[in-house]
């Protein structure tokens, strides 16, 4: 099955500066990658998605970029603040009808990020 | 607005209990999760479901069984609770999808005690 692995496991940046998370994934038929912010004491909520047919997408201040290749995918968060301060989660999902395991999400272990003002 | 609502916020049962934690969506979704997250796991799928009385094992499902009679109700049972069951339970919605989004839905969450 689909493996996500996530780095880093913590993050602390200064107000103002970007941040940047990475996850790579095992499985190449995998097409779908979402991330995910969880605020402390809330439910996770996504915050930007990316098929496999596209390199790059951003949504003002966070973008996601897919290298399929490498299989990896980051999430930028530039000019922080402190309202993104959370634990982000991303993931990965295999083509539907694929097979076992098609409708599942499979997720990294998460980033705790922290913006310091 | 989609709303995923679960029976409980918290819940405090002794070992050896049965345990129903219930899970409703309103937005006619044809796939249901239940996930647990602990510190520093992340979220792992206990079970799914992509229709009704459908049910598909996750990474780890041993302890617990689904029931999904109802297409906006997906419940989990911890048929005899343990302490290692001690843990978040977020169950989750989405639509199937090919292309755009697969949004999952979350609900807020069951805080579960075991003891």
């Amino acid at each position: 099955g689909e493996n996500v692995e996530q780095h880093p496991s913590t993050l602390s940046v200064q107000e103002g500066d970007s941040a940047v998370i990475k996850c790579t994934y095992s499985d190449s038929a995998s097409n779908y990658f979402p991330w995910y912010k969880q605020e402390l004491g809330k439910r996770p909520q996504l915050i930007i998605d990316i098929r496999s047919n596209v390199g790059e997408k951003k949504d003002q201040r966070i973008a996601v970029t897919l290298n399929k290749t490498a299989k990896h995918f980051s999430l930028h968060i530039t000019e922080t603040q402190p309202e993104d301060s959370a634990v982000y989660f991303c993931a990965a999902l295999p083509p539907l009808y694929s097979g076992a395991g098609s409708y599942q999400l499979t997720f990294g272990k998460g980033t705790k990020l922290s913006v310091i003002p | 607005d989609v709303k995923v609502t679960q029976s409980s916020r918290y819940l405090v049962k002794r070992t050896g209990e049965k345990v129903f934690l219930e899970c409703v969506q309103d937005m006619d979704h044809e796939n249901m999760f239940w996930y647990r997250q602990d510190p520093g796991l992340g979220l792992r799928l206990i079970y799914f479901s992509y229709d009704v009385k459908m049910k598909e094992k996750g990474d780890i499902p041993e302890g617990y069984s689904v029931s999904r009679e109802k297409k906006e109700r997906f419940s989990l049972i911890l048929e005899s609770a343990s302490t290692n069951q001690t843990s978040m339970y977020l169950c989750a919605s989405s639509e199937l999808r090919e292309t755009g989004s697969n949004e999952q839905f979350f609900g807020p969450g069951t805080r579960l005690t075991v003891l």
